[in-house]
């Protein structure tokens, strides 16, 4: 009950096209949604994230859907770029520091 | 600010030998965080320190395992003695407050190679 499960695990999109990363998890006790962003040789760095009062949240280009009754949550990346390439980890947390990542997702966009 | 500063960047070192990694988190925050990462269990959380205290170790994976935070602006990992599946990359982090709401904010990372 307390993993978060992402997909796909990998993910090749064309220069201008829509990403999309999907986690699902099964404690409805989870209230805080975080996406972060990983590039080779670094650290995770938060990119967006969401409570679940609200149903969506778009900054930028980075857009998370989050769909309570389902369980489920999504980030999507419009108009992906080459920089965007990365490895996309999805997290969830009960009100406090502990979070349970996903498996992540590595993102590479074609030129 | 520096952000969260981490060293060595990259460790190798045969089996049995103690490894100790550092931590510098942000100045000012008091959460500090050690993660470890690898292909097989991605991103797991070791130990949480909130105001220098160790709060939460139930992540520690065994006895081999420390890890200490003298002061605000500094904290180790220890292995002792190490083998090789303790080859990962440790991460530390750290936030202003302790709820979900705040923001971690990882260093580079150190990568361990155990021969």
């Amino acid at each position: 009950q307390q993993q978060v499960k992402q997909s796909p695990q990998s993910l090749i999109v064309q220069k201008g096209g829509i990403s999309i990363i999907n986690c699902a998890y099964e404690n409805t006790a989870f209230d805080y949604f975080p996406w972060y962003q990983q590039f080779p040789g670094k650290g995770p760095a938060l990119l967006i994230a969401i409570r679940p009062d609200v149903s969506e949240k778009k900054e930028g280009r980075f857009t998370i859907s989050f769909n309570k009754s389902a369980k489920q949550f999504s980030l999507h990346i419009m108009d992906s770029q080459p920089g965007d390439s990365a490895t996309y980890f999805c997290a969830a947390s009960r009100g406090t520091y502990k979070y349970i990542f996903g498996t992540g997702t590595r993102l590479k966009v074609l030129a | 600010d520096a952000g969260v500063i981490q060293s060595p960047r990259h460790e190798v070192t045969e089996m049995g030998q103690e490894v100790t990694l550092r931590c510098k988190p942000i100045s000012g925050h008091n959460s500090l965080f050690w993660y470890r990462q690898t292909m097989m269990r991605g991103l797991e959380l070791l130990i949480y320190f909130n105001n220098n205290v160790p709060i939460d170790d139930s992540g520690m994976p065994e006895d081999r395992f420390s890890a200490k935070m003298p002061n605000a602006s500094f904290s180790t990992l220890k292995i002792q003695p190490s083998e090789p599946r303790d080859s990962a990359v440790y991460f530390c982090a750290s936030s202003l407050g302790t709820s979900g709401g705040y923001e971690q904010f990882f260093g580079p990372g150190t990568r361990l190679t155990v021969l």
